[in-house]
């Protein structure tokens, strides 16, 4: 276990509804990115939260967005959900935005219909 | 830009050898193995910084040539424990450029 928790853990949703995931880093990491792994294909880098701010962001429209917490902590949210977006989403978080291995949590298994 | 691995997939019988490459046409900073089974998270192996040494822990060991941007992770003696799909993760570095950029997997399976 990477100490990395994520929820829910499956969730179905109908197209253009909202989606929100949420993540709890390991404890003492300051560094959480979330990313979207479809069936048989590789994590897809979404975005990265360093204290708070974005740092850094991958190619995904702007309904995806996320929030870091003053605990690390982190959401992803999803607006306007297409049915492309059914996809394993991980989060990751690290100790420290510019070095050291990924933690990643379970993942979120979303479906949309 | 993502990362190219080869081979897509491979199939060993317990206690041979495989080398899984990872390639970039950008500079890279740094390069991160990880191991993921079916349904699982991905597990870290191991990262190789740019001028870092060749590394290596049990029987699975990795290099990083940096003038050819490539990496490559080599299992020896394979257990039925190192069947998964592996993932190589690119990254590099500066800016807002510390985040990892998989490739498309190496799927192999360890047979008895």
């Amino acid at each position: 276990e990477t100490g990395v928790t994520q929820s829910p853990t499956h969730l179905i949703k109908t197209r253009g509804q909202q989606v929100t995931l949420r993540c709890s880093s390991q404890s003492g990491h300051n560094t959480v990115s979330w990313y979207q792994q479809a069936l048989g294909q590789g994590p897809q880098f979404i975005f990265q939260y360093y204290r708070e701010e974005e740092n850094g962001r991958g190619n995904f429209p702007p309904r995806f967005s996320g929030l870091q917490f003053p605990n690390y902590s982190s959401e992803l949210n999803v607006n306007a959900l297409e049915l492309d977006d059914s996809a394993l989403y991980l989060c990751a978080s690290r100790k420290d935005h510019t070095t050291g291995e990924l933690f990643f949590g379970e993942g979120s298994r979303l479906t949309v219909l | 830009q993502q990362p190219v691995q080869s081979p897509q997939a491979v199939i060993l019988r317990e206690g041979e050898d495989a080398v899984i490459n990872c390639s970039s046409s950008k500079a890279l900073y740094s390069v991160h193995w990880y191991r993921q089974k079916h349904g699982e998270a991905p597990v870290f192996l191991m990262i190789l910084l740019k001028g870092g040494e060749q590394k290596g822990h049990d029987k699975i060991s990795a290099s990083f040539n940096e003038k050819k941007q490539q990496s490559s992770l080599y299992l020896t003696a394979s257990q039925l424990s190192y069947s998964g799909t592996y993932f190589c993760g690119t990254e590099k570095g500066g800016g807002s450029n510390y985040k990892l950029t998989f490739g498309k997997g190496t799927l192999l399976t360890v047979n008895p």
